[in-house]
């Protein structure tokens, strides 16, 4: 199974681009790499996925390198309400039953 | 939209009783997990299951069971609960090609 490691914690300004990166070194070959976003008193809910390259969509952006043993969550001019926790999920996605495992996430702050 | 409903948010109990939280989607998913919460320690899978009637261990099923009767429902039952199972409770559902998705929570609280 992949673990994943975040940093803990990243405080940014409005408007800035944050990246939030995790590393998963012993990633497989069927696995996809899934990041979501947590408000408090709320269960997570999906922000974007990816399998090699990169991805965008109309939220955030995933950067995979070839080797796939990171990824880079980009989110463009975050503002205040992007303050959150970020997971990073690696598993198999096409598979029935596999165990998918989050880190501990990343704690984004935002400030004015 | 896929809609979980975890059956209460907010649930107080004493140690030694045996607690039912249940967990509900309504999308045929075929998967259905359990996540426990806690500061600093992020999501911790409990149990999961692939199917009625199937289930598979987590990283942290110790004094926890489960239950799949139907496909739409997913409860997770404390035995006897003891303080230290005081946390927030995630029940997430998907198919084969969707991502993970969670319901708003239960927090529980052993006295």
């Amino acid at each position: 199974l992949a673990k994943t490691t975040q940093p803990i914690s990243m405080d940014s300004y409005e408007g800035q681009e944050v990246n939030i990166t995790c590393s998963h070194n012993n990633i497989a070959t069927n696995d996809y790499i899934t990041w979501y976003q947590q408000f408090p008193s709320q269960g997570p809910r999906f922000i974007i996925q990816g399998y090699k390259t990169k991805v965008t969509n109309e939220v955030a952006s995933l950067f995979i390198p070839a080797d796939r043993k990171s990824s880079t969550l980009s989110l463009p001019r975050v503002s205040l309400s992007d303050t959150a926790v970020y997971y990073c999920l690696v598993g198999d996605e096409l598979t029935v039953g596999d165990k998918l495992i989050f880190g501990t996430g990343t704690r984004l702050q935002v400030f004015p | 939209d896929v809609k979980v409903t975890q059956s209460s948010r907010y649930l107080v109990k004493r140690t030694g009783e045996k607690v039912f939280l249940e967990c509900v989607q309504d999308m045929d998913h075929e998967n259905m997990f359990w996540y426990r919460q806690d500061p600093g320690l992020g999501l911790r899978l409990i149990y999961f299951s692939y199917d009625v009637k199937m289930k598979e261990k987590g990283d942290i099923p110790e004094g926890y069971s489960v239950s799949r009767e139907k496909k739409e429902r997913f409860s997770l039952i404390l035995e006897s609960a003891s303080t230290n199972q005081t946390s927030m409770y995630l029940c997430a559902s998907k198919d084969t090609d969707s991502p993970l998705h969670f319901g708003n929570g239960t927090r529980l609280t052993v006295t």
